[in-house]
């Protein structure tokens, strides 16, 4: 069965360091997602993307985040300055379709740890 | 200052018995819901989905109800094996797509 995959499974980053997280979405699919979820807590959702831009943002999706679709089947998630806070698991997620339409498949996530 | 991790509710069930896992959700608006089982060290996983014109679906060996009246959601798991234990997340799709996820609970299955 086709499955998002993501890498590296575990990062370990010094504050204030650049982190880039690494995701193959499911082939035919449209739409990319980046979530996190720091331990002990819910999901969140950091942001949505399709057609080469993207569709929405939460609030924990600042101005150091940034995502990009470098090619046909890498979808990256860039940390440009980490702080602590951003220790999580990142997990990316992909969808046939948006919305109600299609269930989002996940990955098994990156363990980011900021030192 | 410190943050304080979620207690999840724990529901432990006898290895082939039924089990129930329900979940609140909070936005009448909602318009699509998902329950998704994790595994330790693993990925949110897809079990089943259901649409707000439904109020239930089945699957294999499972089956989800939804009461929009009261906001209400749940997962039937039949005849529950080991294989089963994980923590279990509901998730609404309230617009767009942002999924929103529940706290979740752990299921524990004993031999």
């Amino acid at each position: 069965e086709p499955e998002v995959t993501q890498t590296p499974s575990h990062q370990v980053t010094q504050m204030g360091q650049e982190v880039i997280l690494r995701c193959v979405p499911i082939s035919n699919h449209l739409y990319f997602y980046w979530y996190r979820q720091i331990l002990g807590q819910k999901v969140e959702f950091l942001v949505s993307f399709y057609n080469n831009e993207i569709s929405e943002k939460s609030e924990i999706f600042d101005d150091q985040f940034s995502v990009e679709r470098p090619d046909g089947s890498n979808f990256t998630l860039k940390i440009r300055s980490t702080k602590l806070e951003d220790s999580a698991m990142y997990f990316c997620a992909s969808s046939l379709a948006g919305g109600s339409n299609q269930p989002q498949h996940f990955g098994d996530g990156t363990r980011l740890s900021i030192l | 200052g410190e943050s304080v991790g979620l207690h999840l509710p724990t529901l432990s069930v006898q290895e082939g018995d039924n089990s129930i896992i329900n979940c609140a959700y909070s936005n009448s608006a909602s318009d699509y819901f998902i329950w998704y089982k994790q595994e330790s060290g693993k990925g949110p996983q897809f079990i089943i989905d259901i649409r707000s014109n439904m109020d239930k679906r089945q699957g294999q060996r499972v089956t989800v109800l939804l009461n929009k009246t009261v906001k209400h959601l749940s997962l039937q798991i039949a005849a529950t094996q080991p294989g089963d234990s994980a923590v279990y997340f509901c998730a609404e799709n309230m617009y767009g797509n942002k999924l929103v996820f529940g706290a979740g609970t752990i299921l524990r299955v004993k031999s």
